[in-house]
């Protein structure tokens, strides 16, 4: 079946710090792929996505770039912030518009904190 | 719009009671769905709906039951609780377009 596997945390950066968390899946035909955010105490939040291979997900500062040659899709940002600390998942979902039931495949999430 | 409203927010429980964890999206979506989260494994799926009166189970079904009545709302029923079932529980709906909304959490604990 689908999975996604990515970086153990926590990670711990200093402000202004580059931030890269890796993340790879396995999946038969096309996935979307996700990055969701979670502050704490709230909910999961959509911070990216991208549908197909070679597109570039984008928001806030981070980036990531689904790679179908290396079925990975690691999270970046370049100079990260005190309120960037958060739980970061990497997500998978089958294809849009099968007229199936669509799914999210979650990664177990990494811990980033962020300190002055 | 309020998206997708959970409710209770906190909840703790004697190991053999039953509850209903309550859910409901004011935006029209036809899919809902109910995930746990436990540290180190993610979000799993538990149940799933594409529309009112159809309901599949997910990864991880046993212990809960879902059903579906009307386009809002999607409760999750806890018949006989668990200490396995201490987890915080997470109900989301979906649009192709936008893809998922989450609401804020219920955290369970069964003692």
């Amino acid at each position: 079946g689908d999975s996604v596997t990515q970086m153990e945390g926590p990670v711990t950066l200093s402000e202004e710090a580059f931030l890269t968390i890796n993340c790879t899946y396995t999946a038969t035909g096309y996935p979307s792929l996700f990055w969701y955010v979670q502050y704490p105490g709230e909910g999961l939040q959509l911070l990216l996505k991208a549908t197909k291979a070679d597109d570039k997900g984008s928001n806030k500062g981070f980036e990531a770039t689904y790679r179908k040659e290396t079925t990975s899709f690691h999270l970046e940002k370049g100079s990260v912030q005190v309120s960037d600390s958060a739980v970061y998942f990497c997500a998978l979902s089958d294809e849009w518009g099968t007229g199936t039931a669509s799914k999210l495949t979650f990664g177990t999430g990494t811990r980033l904190q962020v300190t002055l | 719009n309020a998206g997708v409203t959970q409710t209770p927010k906190f909840q703790v429980l004697k190991t053999g009671q039953s509850m209903t964890l309550q859910c409901a999206q004011d935006m029209n979506h036809e899919y809902m769905s109910w995930y746990r989260q436990d540290p180190g494994m993610g979000l799993r799926l538990i149940h799933y709906s594409v529309g009112a009166g159809i309901t599949d189970q997910g990864e991880v079904p046993n212990g809960y039951n879902v059903s579906r009545s009307t386009t809002e709302d999607f409760p999750l029923r806890l018949l006989s609780a668990a200490p396995s079932q201490t987890s915080v529980y997470f109900c989301a709906s979906r649009t192709p377009l936008y893809g998922y909304t989450f609401g804020s959490g219920t955290r369970l604990t069964v003692v």
